[in-house]
């Protein structure tokens, strides 16, 4: 199974600030990466989609990037509504495996 | 509405069963893969189990390889998770997934999620 590492797993900011997630593969998973966002007693809400493309409806102040095993979730001027619990998860194979989640909280 | 909405959840002793619903609303529901992912409480989102299309290929984790089935019924717009030998451990909310593709196999991602159901597994 393609084990997936985020980090940090916890992260305070503040309403404006750039923030950068990283999730790291256990394996080369080319570009099968994606970002869900998830706010408490919530489902996820999918944000980014093979590494880089970002879903309908979400702000474009969220961007991802990487290939190969190493990715980035970068929010380029955080928002109020934005404060939530993100995970990267690879769909390159079968378990569709999830990181332990990033905790962004308010400073 | 385009939806996902789960059912069947609720409170089971160690040992016992439970069958878990997920209907489907608003699109051709045999065209997609589903998936089960699960969240224990204060704790991270787990892949359970998926099915193709037609139902034909499944696939578990090992955590609940042997206890869990999953499966579908087209007519019904209705994905399944049946769950034997229910452990402690099992005790979380369970979201059923669409999984979409927009093109090349390295757009597969979950676009679609029901709101959840609660399994507590306790005595």
């Amino acid at each position: 199974d393609i084990q997936m590492t985020q980090s940090p797993s916890s992260l305070s900011a503040s309403v404006g600030d750039r923030v950068t997630i990283t999730c790291r593969a256990s394996q080369s998973i080319s570009s099968y990466l994606n970002w869900y966002q998830q706010k408490p007693g919530k489902a996820p809400k999918l944000l980014i989609y093979a590494a880089s493309s970002l879903q309908s409806g979400v702000p474009s102040r969220f961007s991802g990037s990487g290939s190969g095993t190493d990715f980035t979730l970068t929010i380029s001027s955080l928002e109020p509504e934005d404060f939530a619990t993100y995970y990267c998860q690879q769909s390159y194979s079968t378990p569709r495996t999830f990181g332990l989640g990033t905790n962004l909280d308010i400073k | 509405e385009v939806q996902l909405v789960e059912s069947g959840g609720g409170l089971v002793q160690p040992g016992g069963s439970l069958r878990l619903s997920c209907a489907a609303s608003e699109f051709t529901f045999s065209s997609y893969w589903m998936h089960w992912v699960r969240q224990a409480p204060g704790k991270g989102l787990v892949w359970v189990s998926r099915v193709n299309g037609d139902g034909s290929s499944t696939n578990y984790a090992d955590s609940v390889k042997g206890r869990f089935t999953i499966s579908r019924d087209n007519t019904k717009n209705t994905l399944y998770l049946q769950m034997n030998s229910l452990r402690a451990e099992d005790t979380a909310v369970y979201y059923c997934a669409r999984e979409m593709q927009t093109g090349d196999v390295s757009t597969r991602h979950f676009d679609l999620w029901g709101r959840g159901t609660l399994v507590t597994v306790s005595s």
